[in-house]
């Protein structure tokens, strides 16, 4: 079935270093987005990129879609506490489920 | 305009009780889905409904699970003689069309935090 996949599953980063979180999808997806689910809370939506190619910034979060909409990035730019949680990646199936990628936690120690 | 409200918020059952999580989607979203997320793990797709139908439930337990999303009312999971093993956080998400439309962004519920004894 199809599988999307997420690396690295854990990351620690000192306050103020970059991260970066990669997600990748066994089947072309129609469009992909990524949700935040802070510790003990409930995932948000973050972003959608439907385009092939695609690359949107929020602040010090930059999203990319890849050319073949089968993988997608996420690169927060000089880390603060509030960035703390775990970061999904989402996409549609040729099902009818909408699939979650297996989550990156970040930790950021101040 | 409430977001998705999911109730109870925690819930604690015994071994072989029945569980009950309702859901209620946002105002105009006619989507549903049900995730299911394990301590330390990722949102198992579970089922997703449309109003009285259920659209793909190939995530969902054989046995014991079972999802409605009524004409009226909120959407209702239902775990039928609880095990320890379905102690979880249970999420409800809903959205204004379908998964493959454009504007199929998830907004999700606080979730139901499911503890069996």
């Amino acid at each position: 079935g199809q599988q999307v996949m997420q690396i690295p599953q854990y990351q620690h980063v000192q306050e103020g270093e970059d991260f970066t979180t990669y997600c990748n999808s066994s089947t072309t997806l129609s469009n992909i987005q990524w949700y935040k689910q802070r510790p003990g809370g409930h995932p948000v939506f973050l972003i959608q990129l439907v385009k092939s190619g695609e690359v949107k910034k929020q602040k010090r979060l930059t999203f990319q879609f890849g050319e073949a909409k089968k993988n997608s990035s996420l690169h927060i730019t000089a880390t603060q506490t509030t960035d703390v949680g775990t970061y999904f990646c989402a996409g549609p199936t040729t099902g009818n489920q909408f699939y979650f990628g297996t989550g990156t936690s970040l930790t950021v120690i101040p | 305009n409430a977001g998705v409200m999911q109730n109870p918020r925690h819930l604690v059952r015994r071994r072989g009780q029945e569980a009950r999580l309702r859901c209620s989607p946002m105002k105009g979203h006619s989507h549903v889905y049900w995730y299911r997320q394990l301590p330390e793990e990722g949102l198992k797709f579970m089922v997703y409904l449309q109003k009285e139908n259920i659209i793909d439930e190939s995530g969902m337990p054989k046995e014991r699970f079972s999802a409605e999303f009524p004409k009226e009312g909120p959407s209702i999971l239902r775990i039928q003689q609880v095990v320890r093993g379905d102690s979880a956080a249970y999420f409800c998400a809903s959205s204004p069309k379908a998964p493959h439309s454009g504007a199929n962004v998830l907004t999700f519920g606080a979730g139901s935090r499911l503890t069996v004894l």
